[in-house]
């Protein structure tokens, strides 16, 4: 059975710092893919990255980055230069990615991590 | 804006009650994913279709169903609604069936009185 956990229940970062938010997952598809979404106080949820477990180079989106350590099972979020903005839950999530087992297409999430950013 | 819609954005009914959420996934997307977000649960994942056919089930109550139709939209039916129902209900869509990349609808919010 797959696993995610988000051990951060809350986070203060000050604007323009950096902010690392962890995840560590559990699982035994050789192929899954890992997500993170943030979820702004109006309730929906925007995609932000993906990693693929077989990608050998972190995934970057603009300001977002993914530090993926397969051997450790984490895939930590970093966010680069905090923004007002930037307030709002964040949510890990993984995919297996075997047609095979039942964990495949569907999405499991961890618990979210809450974030605030003060000026 | 993802390009998922959702409606309606908000709903309140009663216990005992049915009810129809509706979603239209992106252009292009053949998969369609169903997700509960309720206080206690977290988010769920409730169903997954593709292109018209049921691909995976989650944690999906029997009194809940869901089907794609041929233009692709999504249909989720609440029946015999619970207080514990109440919940935000997503719809997310991908071009694949292995999920990558699910983008989300702005999500229905479900009151049961």
């Amino acid at each position: 059975a797959q696993k995610i956990t988000q051990t951060q229940p809350g986070m203060f970062v000050q604007e323009k710092e950096a902010v690392t938010l962890d995840c560590t997952y559990d699982t035994s598809d050789q192929s899954y893919g890992l997500f993170w979404y943030k979820q702004p106080s109006s309730g929906e949820m925007i995609f932000l990255i993906y990693q693929g477990s077989y990608d050998e180079q972190n995934a970057t989106e603009g300001r977002y980055s993914l530090n993926f350590q397969k051997a450790r099972k984490s895939a930590n979020l970093v966010i680069s230069a905090s923004q007002l903005g930037d307030s709002a839950m964040y949510f890990c999530a993984m995919r297996g990615g075997d047609m095979t087992t039942d964990s495949w297409g569907k999405l499991q999430f961890g618990a979210g991590t809450q974030v605030v950013v003060t000026p | 804006d993802s390009g998922v819609t959702q409606t309606p954005k908000h709903l309140i009914t009663a216990t005992g009650q049915r009810v129809t959420l509706r979603c239209s996934p992106r252009s292009g997307d053949l998969s369609v994913y169903w997700y509960q977000q309720s206080l206690d649960q977290g988010l769920q994942f409730l169903i997954q279709y593709y292109n018209g056919e049921e691909r995976a089930k989650g944690n999906i109550l029997e009194r809940f169903s869901a089907q794609q139709f041929p233009d692709l939209h999504s249909e989720l039916n609440l029946s015999s609604l619970e207080l514990g129902d109440s919940a935000l209900y997503f719809c997310a869509s991908s071009v694949s069936p292995t999920g990558d990349e699910q983008f989300f609808g702005p999500g229905t919010r479900l009151t049961v009185l």
